[in-house]
């Protein structure tokens, strides 16, 4: 099962910052969160993890709460294309927690 | 370079036949994941492979599914005498190696079956 909660869904106005939150309470030393996005009908792809610090790269931010027990995923400026079920995942280090175990995810609805 | 491929996109099946989804790897990863998501679903884990191996089946139905990634050829996924419960879209992931930190995996656009 899932180890993180995220909200069901969320709306944005394009070319707003979108904010979405997921919990990980139960997060270990050495556990990573990953974040991965599904557009309709198509396969997941990656968005961006990260272990303790903040992460930037050219799709997104990841901040890591300094308790690890939370993260946000910024999108800085929402696109109609960033519409999509976004996934916060809780990877594991050995055995079957390496596996990425997808959650519900929060979908995203943006406005023009 | 080509992505993950996966083929076919899409299947439709009467009970009681095979379905075969087959999953190229992106060229030279060496590892594998199927999924399974029916529909207005998340994504369920069933199987992760290695060359020749399978590493991790716990979330593979116990009877009529199967999966193997051989030497040579793409990965296949095969559901034995189907069942209307079957129809969902499978999604092959590949990835160059199983690091938590760097194992980013790369999904295809997935094959989906459709029970009749």
């Amino acid at each position: 099962d899932a180890k993180t909660t995220q909200p069901n869904s969320m709306e944005s106005n394009e070319e707003e910052p979108v904010h979405l939150p997921c919990n990980h309470s139960t997060i270990s030393g050495t556990d990573y969160i990953h974040w991965y996005r599904q557009l309709p009908s198509q396969g997941p792809e990656y968005v961006i993890h990260g272990l303790t610090s903040n992460v930037n790269n050219r799709m997104a931010s990841l901040a890591i709460a300094e308790d690890r027990k939370s993260s946000t995923l910024i999108l800085h400026r929402a696109t109609l294309r960033d519409a999509a079920v976004y996934y916060c995942i809780q990877r594991g280090t050995f055995g079957s927690q390496g596996n990425l175990i997808f959650g519900k995810g929060t979908k995203l609805s943006v406005k023009p | 370079n080509a992505g993950v491929m996966q083929n076919p996109r899409h299947l439709v099946r009467r009970r009681g036949q095979e379905a075969r989804l087959r999953c190229s790897p992106v060229k030279g990863h060496s590892h594998v994941y199927w999924y399974r998501q029916l529909p207005e679903e998340g994504l369920k884990f069933m199987v992760y492979l290695q060359k020749e191996n399978i590493i991790d089946e716990s979330g593979m139905p116990k009877e009529r599914f199967s999966a193997e990634f051989p030497k040579e050829g793409p990965s296949i996924l095969r559901i034995q005498q189907v069942v209307r419960g079957d129809s969902a879209a499978y999604f092959c992931a590949s990835s160059p190696r199983r690091d938590r930190n760097t194992g980013e995996l790369f999904f295809g656009e997935g094959s989906r079956l459709t029970v009749l």
